[in-house]
């Protein structure tokens, strides 16, 4: 079954120190993967996404993550985090193949971050 | 509107009564979902449209759960009966096809008395 799994459910790191963020996924094809940041009140906003081709994607707000197939992972990273990152992070995986083909998104259960100053 | 909105932002309600959830997607926007957002949880998804039609509905709980998008726009989501359990943040999305990545609501956060 698909599944994502996000290992931490909150991380602390202090102002301009380097973050990365876990995801891992179970999905029976090449996975089309997103990261989305989600800030107390607010909807969730995309920070990148995976399709295809080059394995480090750029996103957002400095954020980048790393397709790794080998390891069914797709970790976020920045490196040097700032106050106004604090929020919760969520992974999700897309389910673009099969007969449904419906782009429904399948989420971990999400990281909070904090920031400490 | 630039983006996606939802209304009401708040509803409270009793146990046992129905509530409507209403969702205004992106002008030109065909594809549209719904997910449901627990406490300490991610977004699981409900339902999703392609035009006016509910194409993948398997992530509806039970059948006090519905919902419709008439004129393949605004949708409403639909929930009678309600339950304690169904106390949630409701969110809503929309992409421009069922391959484009999706722009989300503020959500909806229904609270069952």
């Amino acid at each position: 079954a698909q599944s994502v799994t996000q290992p931490d459910i909150h991380i602390t790191v202090s102002e301009g120190a380097s973050l990365e963020l876990r995801c891992n996924y179970s999905y029976g094809a090449t996975p089309y993967l997103f990261w989305y940041v989600q800030s107390p009140g607010q909807g969730l906003q995309l920070l990148l996404k995976y399709f295809s081709g080059d394995t480090l994607v750029q996103g957002i707000k400095g954020f980048e993550a790393e397709f790794k197939r080998s390891q069914s992972s797709f970790n976020l990273r920045k490196p040097s985090v700032h106050w106004s990152d604090a929020a919760e992070y969520f992974c999700a995986v897309g389910d673009y193949h099969g007969s449904s083909n419906t782009g429904k998104l399948i989420f971990g259960q999400g990281t909070t971050l904090q920031v400490k100053p | 509107g630039a983006g996606v909105s939802q209304t009401p932002s708040n509803k409270v309600t009793e146990k046992g009564k129905y509530v409507e959830l209403r969702c205004d997607p992106i002008s030109g926007h065909t594809a549209l979902y719904w997910y449901r957002q627990s406490l300490g949880q991610g977004p699981e998804f409900l339902i999703y449209f392609q035009g006016t039609g509910a194409a993948d509905d398997s992530g509806l709980p039970n059948d006090r759960f519905f919902a419709v998008r008439p004129e393949g726009s605004v949708s409403t989501l639909k929930i009678q009966r309600t339950e304690r359990g169904d106390s949630a943040v409701y969110l809503c999305a929309s992409s421009l096809t069922a391959a484009g990545w999706q722009f989300f609501g503020p959500g909806t956060r229904l609270t069952v008395l």
